[in-house]
């Protein structure tokens, strides 16, 4: 069964301070992204990556970093964490086989709180 | 105007109603997903259609490109069916899924 992993599931930040975020998955899957939820809304795309080695930015890159050093693993980085990135991240992973696309597997979740 | 619009916002329902979510695109779109986000946060995938209709127990979701909306039915309503529903859609150029703002329902008995 698929499988995409976070962690850690939750972390709390200082302002200013540096915040790794990683996602593994087992899915062999090319595709993967990173997005955030704020309470009571939907979720927004921040990077994605179809390959290792390279990213892509999504809807909300500012303030966002990621890094894709193989296929299974992507990282989202915050370099100066703050107060409004206080949300929780989501990681996904996909196929993709030329334009065809498929369902998005998602992990279960990081609850970030910087202060 | 948002290019994924979902409605309801939020919808109360007694157990063994019937009741539909619907979600409109701005452009055409590939493929969409739906979701019920459970009281954890969990996203528990629901659906995924590239078209047609797919039917899954007391849910159907229906997904029409040409015409820009995805419905999802839930039919015999029951207390575990409570969460937040999204609808997730791929636009037709690009890589990128957009979400929907998500549909709140709470199923009393």
């Amino acid at each position: 069964e698929a499988a995409v992993t976070q962690s850690p599931r939750s972390k709390v930040a200082v302002t200013g301070g540096k915040v790794t975020l990683s996602c593994h998955q087992t899915n062999n899957h090319d595709y993967m992204y990173w997005y955030r939820q704020d309470t009571g809304h939907g979720l927004r795309l921040i990077h994605y990556s179809y390959v290792a080695d390279s990213t892509e930015k999504g809807d909300i890159p500012d303030g966002y970093k990621a890094s894709r050093p193989s296929q299974e693993n992507f990282s989202l980085i915050l370099e100066l964490a703050s107060l409004s990135q206080t949300a929780v991240y989501f990681c996904a992973s996909s196929e993709r086989q030329g334009s065809r696309s498929y369902e998005q597997y998602f992990g279960p979740g990081t609850r970030l709180t910087v202060l | 105007g948002m290019p994924v619009e979902q409605n309801p916002p939020a919808l109360s329902l007694y157990e063994g109603a019937d009741s539909g979510l619907r979600c409109n695109f701005s452009t055409t779109m590939k493929s969409v997903q739906w979701f019920q986000q459970n009281h954890r946060g969990r996203l528990i995938t629901l659906f995924y259609l590239a078209q047609g209709t797919k039917e899954n127990g007391r849910l159907k979701s229906t997904f029409n490109s040409k015409e820009r909306y995805s419905t999802l039915h839930i039919k015999d309503a029951q207390l575990e069916d409570s969460g937040t529903y999204f609808c997730a859609a791929e636009g037709s150029n690009t890589d990128k899924v957009v979400f929907g703002t998500g549909t709140r329902l709470q199923v009393s008995p």
